[in-house]
């Protein structure tokens, strides 16, 4: 079975600090790499994706991502995070093989002024 | 376009009481899952459907979950008889393939008293 890790629960960081949520997956075959956001009281956001192509993904709200295929991971990061970006942030992944899709446990951040 | 549609928001009921949850998924998407998510567990895939179909039901906790999709734009969660344990955000999502990114609805928030 697929799995994926966030290997943070939480991530504490100041107004306008650079942030990285990491993220592992177990897969030998094709995947697609997801990352979402949830905010309190709503449904999980599309934040970026990456189904092929070039590694680095760009996605909503100054956030990207990088597709590492011999580390297995897909880390999320932004170069300066606002007080509006505490939320939590779910990693999944599918695939060509498997027609679901696997989350993480989450990564909660919590951005202090 | 109106997104995934779900109802309702809140739903408070006693033990052993029927309950129903309902989801319209976003027109032209095959694919419909359903979701619990509590702190405990995180993000669990409890059913999904293709075209309808359903296609895995290994997350359904036990037989008093029941999923049912009746046509393309409709699907309902039942919980039957319903227990303090089943306390939690359920969450409906549908996808235009298997592989395409998923789109939430903002979820009910069961409490089972």
């Amino acid at each position: 079975a697929q799995s994926v890790t966030q290997l943070d629960s939480q991530v504490p960081v100041f107004e306008e600090a650079p942030v990285e949520l990491r993220c592992n997956y177990s897969s030998s075959v094709s995947v697609y790499l997801f990352w979402y956001v949830q905010y309190p009281n709503q449904g999980l956001q599309l934040l970026l994706k990456y189904l092929s192509g070039s590694t680095l993904v760009k996605g909503i709200n100054g956030f990207e991502a990088e597709f590492n295929k011999s580390q297995t991971s897909f880390h999320l990061r932004k170069p300066s995070v606002h007080i509006s970006d505490t939320a939590e942030y779910f990693c999944a992944v599918s695939g060509d093989n498997f027609n679901k899709f696997y989350f993480g446990s989450g990564t909660k951040l919590n951005v202090k002024p | 376009d109106a997104g995934v549609i779900q109802s309702p928001r809140h739903e408070v009921t006693e033990m052993g009481q029927e309950v129903t949850l309902r989801c319209k998924p976003i027109s032209g998407h095959d694919y419909l899952f359903w979701y619990r998510q509590t702190m405990m567990r995180g993000l669990e895939l409890l059913i999904y459907f293709n075209n309808n179909v359903p296609i895995d039901d290994s997350g359904m906790p036990e037989d008093r979950f029941s999923a049912k999709m009746p046509n393309a734009s409709f699907s309902t969660l039942k919980i039957q008889p319903s227990e303090p344990r089943d306390s939690a955000v359920y969450f409906c999502a549908s996808s235009l393939t298997g592989k395409s990114p998923l789109h939430f609805g903002n979820g009910t928030r069961l409490t089972v008293t």
